[in-house]
């Protein structure tokens, strides 16, 4: 069985740019969520893919969005970066109608 | 939306002593209550969870407790660790109105500190 993987682990951006985070779902999972976890805090729900649509989102803006494509891996895409976005970008995969959540090791976004 | 509130913030035992962190939660619709346990520059690892009609759940030495009516759950560990080390997570999820699945909402973290 395979975890869930994220890319890339770092990633150092300037304010204004596009970013596309990258991951694969633990095999046997269909659901990716995304979440924002800034330095000493708890991670904060982005969105949810399920069947390649959004089925659930938090309080972000439309610059955030995402992707989810058949084979159930995910894409986050964040437009206009602001300096706040600097955070470590989860995602966790679940089986429909199941709720435990399994992370990836993030990916550390800095925006200078 | 749902809030979690969760304490303390950082939670200092001895080796072999008990440790417990409290949350409370504020959406009586949540459902599903996990812990996550985060060591330093590692992913959040779920460690116990919990639904809303279990009110105590084991696994060695981690137990997990809900209230229901005062909308509050709790960590034990005992006989801790110095592998305990660590941020805990506690975090609660619902289903929105329509049906579409609410993403887990997190407490703020308890840093436990294990003094050898």
């Amino acid at each position: 069985e395979t975890g869930v993987t994220q890319s890339p682990t770092h990633l150092i951006k300037t304010r204004g740019q596009q970013v596309t985070l990258r991951c694969s779902s633990q095999s046997g999972h269909n659901t990716v969520s995304w979440y924002q976890q800034a330095l000493g805090q708890g991670p904060q729900f982005i969105f949810q893919y399920y069947r390649e649509e959004e089925n659930g989102r938090g309080n972000f803006p439309p610059r955030f969005s995402g992707l989810q494509f058949p084979n159930y891996s995910s894409e986050l895409n964040v437009n206009a970066l602001e300096l706040d976005d600097s955070a470590l970008y989860l995602c966790a995969s679940s089986l429909k109608g199941m709720e435990t959540q399994y992370f990836g090791p993030g990916t550390r976004l800095l925006v200078l | 939306g749902e809030n979690v509130e969760q304490h303390p913030s950082t939670l200092s035992v001895q080796e072999g002593d008990s440790a417990v962190i409290k949350c409370t939660y504020s959406d009586s619709a949540s459902n599903y209550f996990p812990w996550y346990k985060q060591e330093l520059g590692k992913r959040p690892q779920l460690i116990i969870d919990i639904r809303s009609n279990v009110g105590e759940k084991k696994d060695q030495r981690i137990a997990v407790t809900l209230n229901k009516t005062a909308k509050h759950f709790s960590l034990h560990i005992t006989e801790t660790q110095p592998e305990d080390s660590a941020v805990y997570f506690c975090a609660a999820s619902g289903v929105m109105a329509g049906g579409g699945a609410d993403g887990l909402t997190f407490g703020k973290g308890t840093h436990l500190i294990i003094q050898p």
